[in-house]
């Protein structure tokens, strides 16, 4: 049964760089049916798409933050990585990597890890 | 940008129906997923593509869509039934994906 797991600094200073990584077990990131993505939820609100990747290296960003976020993936580890630049307080999140279909116009989110709390604090 | 608007709360009694809508200008065109989102839990998917259950998902469970607005319907509510739901779409292009505000099911 394919699993996701995040991992990474629950603790990141203000303008500095979030990283978190995500790893698949129990089946391949290398699958050519499904993309793979991150999506953040602050605390008491709801959720939102950061972006996603396919195994090739092909990603696609929110508009509104693609300018801090770069997503990668090493299919030698079957991980997948998430950075963002200048942090302040407002990203502040629980932060989900998720399993996403391939179709190009329709997509969507099946599987979901447990999520990993970041704060953003000096 | 595109939004999805959904009511911040529903409430009903165990064993009645409850309805929970999202409206969005290019639901016509795409579908509507939902998710169920228990306190402290990660999503789950209960509804793909408008109408489709997953496994696993009970038969309680169901969707609708119909021009701009789409309906999660669970009926019969029970008490664990109580969670967040989100509607989710992507916008008219394909390229963003975009999640409802929620709506904060009771079930009491």
């Amino acid at each position: 049964q394919l699993q996701l797991q995040e991992s990474g600094p629950g603790l990141v200073k203000p303008s500095e760089t979030l990283s978190l990584t995500c790893t698949v077990s129990g089946g391949s990131i290398s699958n050519k049916s499904y993309y793979w993505g991150w999506i953040r939820q602050p605390p008491g609100k709801g959720l939102e798409w950061i972006g996603s990747i396919y195994y090739s290296g092909s990603t696609s960003y929110n508009a509104s933050l693609k300018s801090r976020v770069t997503i990668s993936v090493d299919t030698s580890k079957n991980q997948f990585s998430l950075k963002l630049s200048s942090v302040t307080a407002a990203d502040t999140a629980v932060y989900y990597c998720a399993r996403r279909n391939r179709d190009g116009y329709n997509w969507y989110f099946d599987l979901w890890g447990r999520g990993t709390l970041v704060t953003v604090s000096s | 940008s595109y939004e999805l608007t959904q009511p911040p709360s529903v409430s009903v009694s165990p064993g009645q129906t409850a309805r929970i809508t999202c409206s969005g200008d290019a639901l016509p065109k795409k579908y509507a997923y939902w998710y169920q989102q228990k306190s402290g839990q990660a999503p789950v998917l209960v509804i793909y593509e408008d109408s489709k259950r997953p496994s696993g998902i009970p038969e309680r469970f169901s969707g609708s869509s119909s021009g701009t607005m789409a309906t999660l319907t669970i009926s019969g509510a029970q008490v664990e039934d109580e969670a967040d739901y989100y509607c989710y779409s992507t916008d008219g292009s394909g390229n963003q994906g975009v999640f409802g505000g929620g709506t904060k099911l009771t079930v009491l």
